[in-house]
């Protein structure tokens, strides 16, 4: 079945770029997500990206993604404390368009 | 605010006893989820709902049932709640295939 692995922790400090980084298995995803969960919430969408599509920018979120080696990136240019949260990769599941979501990335931004 | 309302946000249950976790959307989305997460495993899908009318599991669907009540309402039930059954439970909604899924704030549910 579908798989999608993220490292669980990453620490940077205010100001420098963070790259979360994400694999996942099903090479007939069309689109793939980032979601970020801040403390006591529920997710909220990032962006997301089309598989036709090597990079998408978004102001500080540049997405790139390698369909050759299923590796989908996050980096956040500029990271600032409000940064601070979870992220979680997801790609969607064609069969039935459920989404399936990696471990999680928790992000800490040191000042 | 147009949105995935979950009630109730925090809950304590003994072992045993039962309960409804409710989830309702208001943005006419055609599919409704209920995930829960756990530290380090990031968000399991236990059912899910395509459309009003019909559920099917997911990948951790034993001890829960749910309800797809009319469009907008998907409830999830723990019949004889146990301890691994403490976790923080997400209801969700999709309906554009671009967009993903819009999440409520979560149940914190403990089971003691």
């Amino acid at each position: 079945g579908e798989d999608v692995e993220q490292s669980l922790f990453l620490s940077v400090r205010e100001g420098d770029s963070s790259v979360i980084n994400c694999t996942y298995t099903d090479s007939s995803s069309t689109y793939l997500y980032w979601y970020k969960q801040e403390p006591g919430a529920g997710l909220q969408l990032l962006t997301y990206i089309f598989s036709n599509m090597d990079m998408k920018q978004d102001q500080r979120l540049t997405v790139l993604l390698n369909k050759k080696d299923k590796h989908l990136s996050l980096r956040i240019a500029d990271t600032q404390t409000g940064d601070s949260a979870i992220y979680f990769c997801a790609e969607k599941d064609n069969q039935g368009g459920k989404l399936i979501f990696g471990q999680g990335t928790e992000l800490s931004v040191k000042p | 605010n147009a949105g995935v309302t979950q009630t109730p946000k925090f809950q304590v249950l003994k072992t045993g006893q039962s309960m409804t976790l409710q989830c309702a959307q208001d943005m006419n989305h055609n599919s409704m989820y209920w995930y829960r997460q756990d530290p380090g495993m990031g968000l399991r899908l236990i059912y899910y709902s395509a459309s009003e009318g019909t559920t099917d599991k997911g990948e951790v669907p034993n001890g829960y049932n749910v309800s797809r009540l009319n469009k907008r309402e998907f409830s999830l039930r723990l019949e004889s709640a146990a301890p691994s059954q403490t976790s923080v439970y997400f209801c969700a909604s999709s309906g554009n295939r671009v967009n993903g899924y819009t999440f409520g704030s979560g149940t914190r549910l403990t089971v003691v």
